[in-house]
């Protein structure tokens, strides 16, 4: 089964609109991270918003908010007010415990959705 | 403050050839990962160093892939020989502790095999 789940291959959104990209996930494990970045065409990889599994709140960094309903295991990002400069590949990430002594903190990544924003 | 650097930007070698990738990751981050993503595909992890120390090298697809750090500042991934599935976006990541709740990303090495 997949770790990260990103239903919306594509989306559109019209300028000055908010917009919500959806991301599930899949894990047993209390203690996890839940990563979201962009992607633009250059190509470089843009750390976006953060959530932890303990945390209370939903996250927030300017236009960008994490909806994060643990029961439901989901993690959308809602993107307020959009730009052109938002349209870019976005990627929702994993961060687990490692499950041995030689594991690592890695992200697992979902496949990715293109939004592209219309003026 | 310099971010993480990736050389080159693009690399085009054919089937067979040799190709080493460099990352220079922030300075005074200990962690550094390395991640590929093949065309159309997720990104998927490739290994995790922790200064020069390899800490998790599950990921990678196969000894043609050696990574190293020597001296625990910049890394090299060398694939040798190279195929033609080989080709895709490699990344370089790099934090200042494995918990940390952000890794901040080069911009890529995209290796085409032809």
């Amino acid at each position: 089964a997949q770790k990260i789940t990103q239903t919306q291959p594509g989306m559109f959104v019209q300028e000055k609109e908010a917009v919500t990209l959806d991301c599930t996930y899949d894990t047993s494990d209390p203690s996890y991270g839940l990563f979201w970045y962009k992607q633009p065409s250059s190509g470089e990889m843009i750390f976006l918003i953060y959530q932890g599994s303990y945390d209370q709140q939903n996250a927030t960094e300017g236009r960008y908010s994490l909806n994060f309903q643990k029961a439901r295991k989901s993690a959308n990002l809602v993107i307020s007010a959009s730009q052109l400069g938002d349209s870019a590949m976005y990627f929702c990430a994993m961060r687990e415990l490692p499950h041995s002594g030689a594991g690592s903190y890695q992200l697992t990544f979902g496949k990715g959705t293109k939004l592209s924003v219309i003026p | 403050e310099a971010g993480v650097t990736q050389f080159p930007s693009h690399s085009v070698i054919e089937k067979g050839q040799t190709v080493t990738l460099r990352c220079d990751p922030i300075s005074g981050h200990d962690n550094l990962y390395w991640y590929r993503r093949v065309m159309g595909k997720e990104i998927k992890f490739l290994l995790h160093f922790v200064k020069e120390s390899k800490q998790d090298e599950s990921g990678m697809p196969n000894n043609r892939f050696l990574a190293e750090r020597t001296g625990g500042t910049y890394s090299t991934l060398k694939v040798q020989p190279a195929e033609l599935e080989d080709s895709g976006v490699y990344f370089c990541a790099s934090s200042q502790w494995a918990t940390n709740t952000e890794a901040f990303f080069g911009q890529g090495t995209r290796l085409t095999v032809v």
